[in-house]
């Protein structure tokens, strides 16, 4: 079971803005560990999307954002693209389990 | 370029071992972070083991004390020894880099290899 708490699956129109929460706790997110966020495209590898809870790899559009408050990060998409549909997965580290940590991760729809 | 390639998968029977590779190109392993994460048929990501550059290692509570992380800097290739399989170990494995440039993110990826336990 991954410590960190995401929902399930969120859907948008093209264009529209979607964000995704990921919820931790006092040993990981609240412990001040940075939030990670990989895409998964269909049958691919993860790819980074954002690192140190809000930058961007180079080559990642500025329509991916993060942030950071409390126990719990968010990843926001503007301008929802057909292409953004994938599976979206936060990370952090839990230092009560002394380990890196994913969370349940959250299927993007665009409708 | 900087690019990981996976290999080593294949079927094996429950209780047996398993030794996956992934080799490096375009960076050097053992001065970097390496991690191994899988991912089940269907299920999310789980990070299973770390070798910092130092040498250090740290494993998922499921696998700890089956599998042995390593590293061989003249083949600048990691490796994955998996002992004492289980039908749950069934999964893609994936190899990672963490950086500091990025916070040690997993920032570069292989393209994962496929170990299935089963009878």
């Amino acid at each position: 079971q991954s410590v960190l708490t995401q929902p399930p699956s969120v859907s948008g129109a093209p264009g529209q803005r979607v964000t995704i929460s990921c919820t931790g706790s006092s040993s990981n997110i609240g412990a001040d560990y940075d939030v990670h966020w990989y895409q998964q495209l269909p049958g691919t590898a993860p790819k980074l999307l954002i690192y140190a809870n809000t930058d961007r790899p180079s080559g990642v559009p500025d329509r991916f954002s993060g942030s950071k408050s409390g126990t719990s990060a968010s990843l926001a998409i503007t301008g929802l693209q057909a292409e953004d549909a994938a599976d979206y997965y936060c990370q952090s580290y839990d230092n009560s389990l002394s380990a890196y940590v994913f969370g349940t991760g959250t299927k993007v729809t665009v409708l | 370029e900087v690019q990981l390639v996976e290999s080593g998968g294949g079927l094996v029977q429950p209780g047996g071992s398993l030794r996956l590779s992934c080799a490096a190109s375009g960076f050097t392993v053992n001065d970097n972070y390496m991690s191994w994460v899988r991912q089940a048929p269907g299920k999310g990501l789980e990070w299973v083991s770390v070798i910092y550059s130092g040498g250090s290692t740290f494993y998922a509570d499921s696998v700890k004390g089956r599998f042995t992380i390593s590293r061989d800097n003249s083949k600048n290739t990691l490796y994955l020894q998996m002992s004492s399989l289980r039908a749950d170990d069934t999964a893609v494995y994936y190899c990672a880099r963490m950086i500091l440039a990025v916070k040690y993110a997993f920032d570069i990826w292989g393209q994962g290899t496929t170990a299935t336990v089963s009878s």
